[in-house]
């Protein structure tokens, strides 16, 4: 069974604290993706990666940065989290292009910067 | 730009109801179109989806037809049940001529009661 595990489903944060979301999928997909998702707004793209050590920004990258050093992992992390920056993160990953494959979803994580 | 219109919610329907949720898009090139479903507490699945003009995506009794003349993608469903109570995604790739990232609609919450 396919899976994209997300390590921590909820967290609660200080602002100004170094935050680090962790994704791992087993299902040896070559891209990866962060999306943060908020009441209203649907989901944003903040970070996709295509290949190991490969990153390019999204459509909200700004007080986000990513790291993929190995193929099944892609972490989000929060240089100095924001109260802003409370949401829902959803990782996701697929092999290959959008029209022949699936993308798959992990159950998210909820941040709370208080 | 690219992006995503779809029908605000929330949805409320009575159990066996037809349902409809709009969905339009604007795109560059050709995009392939999805639908997504999150249940309560957990990520996004993929529900159907259609990678040319005039093809039908169909799951679980939702249908939806890619026209690409109105640049449509609606969700259509003949009978709801209480277990179809979810928020619904509406998606497409292909944003700025790649086919790697999805641009996704704000979402439409849909409750079926019994």
């Amino acid at each position: 069974d396919v899976k994209v595990t997300q390590s921590s489903r909820y967290l609660v944060k200080r602002t100004g604290e170094k935050v680090f979301l962790e994704c791992v999928q087993d299902m040896d997909h070559e891209n990866m993706f962060w999306y943060r998702q908020d009441p209203g707004l649907g989901l944003r793209l903040i970070y996709f990666s295509y290949d190991v050590k490969m990153k390019e920004k999204g459509d909200i990258p700004e007080g986000y940065s990513v790291s993929r050093e190995k193929k099944e992992r892609f972490s989000l992390i929060l240089e100095s989290a924001s109260t802003n920056q409370t949401s829902m993160y959803l990782c996701a990953s697929i092999s290959g292009d959008f029209s022949g494959n699936t993308i798959y979803f992990g159950e998210g994580s909820w941040l709370t910067v208080v | 730009g690219n992006s995503v219109t779809q029908m605000e919610g929330p949805v409320t329907l009575s159990e066996e109801a037809f349902l409809t949720i709009n969905c339009t898009y604007t795109a560059t090139g050709y995009p392939s179109l999805f639908w997504y479903v999150q249940y309560p507490g957990e990520g996004l699945q993929l529900l159907l989806k259609a990678t040319k003009a005039d093809d039908k995506g169909s799951n679980k009794g939702f249908e939806a037809t890619y026209r690409k003349e109105t640049t449509s993608f609606h969700l259509e469903k003949g009978s709801v049940q209480v277990s179809d109570s979810a928020v619904y995604f509406c998606a497409h790739s292909n944003s700025g001529g790649s086919n790697y990232k999805l641009t996704f609609g704000k979402g439409t919450l849909l409750t079926v009661n019994p």
